[in-house]
């Protein structure tokens, strides 16, 4: 089956800075892989997501990116704010069926 | 955009006695959906898949006479807690997928629910 590799475990960075977030897969039938943020008590909610046929994707302040080749997807956030403050998880799908990485607590200081 | 809804929200029950999830798509028919568990801290793990019409499958180590599984039309499967003890005292949450473009799935999770088993 698959399996999501997702670094690091914890991030903290100051306003403003950037974020990273890396993962790898192992299955190469996976062909969508969505990013969810979660917030405490509540479900994951989509942030952005990307297929196979594309490489790199951007949505304002977020942007993912993908290597087919290598099976890594990666997570970019730019100009972070204290609400970006959450658990953050990668995903690989295939025929909707999601295995989830392990999760990314980020930490946005003021 | 796509909506699931998951009901109840949360629920606290006495061990041994059973609960009821359950998982609607809104604005989209779901011939499966995803059950998951996530305990704190932890990620979502997969515990089963929902089919319309048919059996649920099982992942490995999930007790299918325990967390019964119905998919009763194409918006709507339950979940059912049996006999429940604390160490099923979880957030569960659903998922729908739709197909989108390209022939990939976008899977549209519930809210989740959280079950206190006392």
């Amino acid at each position: 089956g698959e399996n999501v590799e997702q670094h690091p475990s914890t991030l903290s960075v100051q306003e403003g800075d950037s974020a990273v977030i890396k993962c790898t897969y192992s299955d190469s039938a996976s062909n969508y892989f969505p990013w969810y943020k979660q917030e405490l008590g509540k479900g994951p909610q989509l942030i952005i997501d990307i297929r196979s046929n594309v490489g790199e994707k951007k949505d304002q302040r977020i942007a993912v990116t993908l290597n087919k080749t290598a099976k890594h997807f990666s997570l970019h956030i730019t100009e972070t704010q204290p609400e970006d403050s959450a658990v953050y998880f990668c995903a690989a799908s295939a025929g909707g069926k999601s295995t989830f990485g392990d999760g990314t607590t980020l930490t946005v200081k003021p | 955009g796509a909506v699931v809804s998951q009901h109840p929200s949360w629920v606290i029950c006495k061990s041994g006695t059973s609960v009821k999830i359950e998982c609607r798509s809104l604005d989209f028919q779901a011939t499966t959906m995803f059950w998951y568990r996530q305990f704190p801290k932890q990620s979502l793990m997969l515990m089963a898949t929902s089919n319309e019409g048919s059996k649920a499958t099982y992942e490995q180590g999930v007790e299918k006479d325990k967390f019964l599984i119905n998919h009763a039309s194409l918006t709507l499967s339950t979940l059912t807690v049996t006999s429940a003890h604390p160490e099923d005292s979880s957030f569960y949450i659903c998922s729908a997928p739709r197909l989108g473009g390209y022939g990939s799935y976008e899977q549209y999770f519930g809210p989740g629910t959280r079950l206190t088993v006392t």
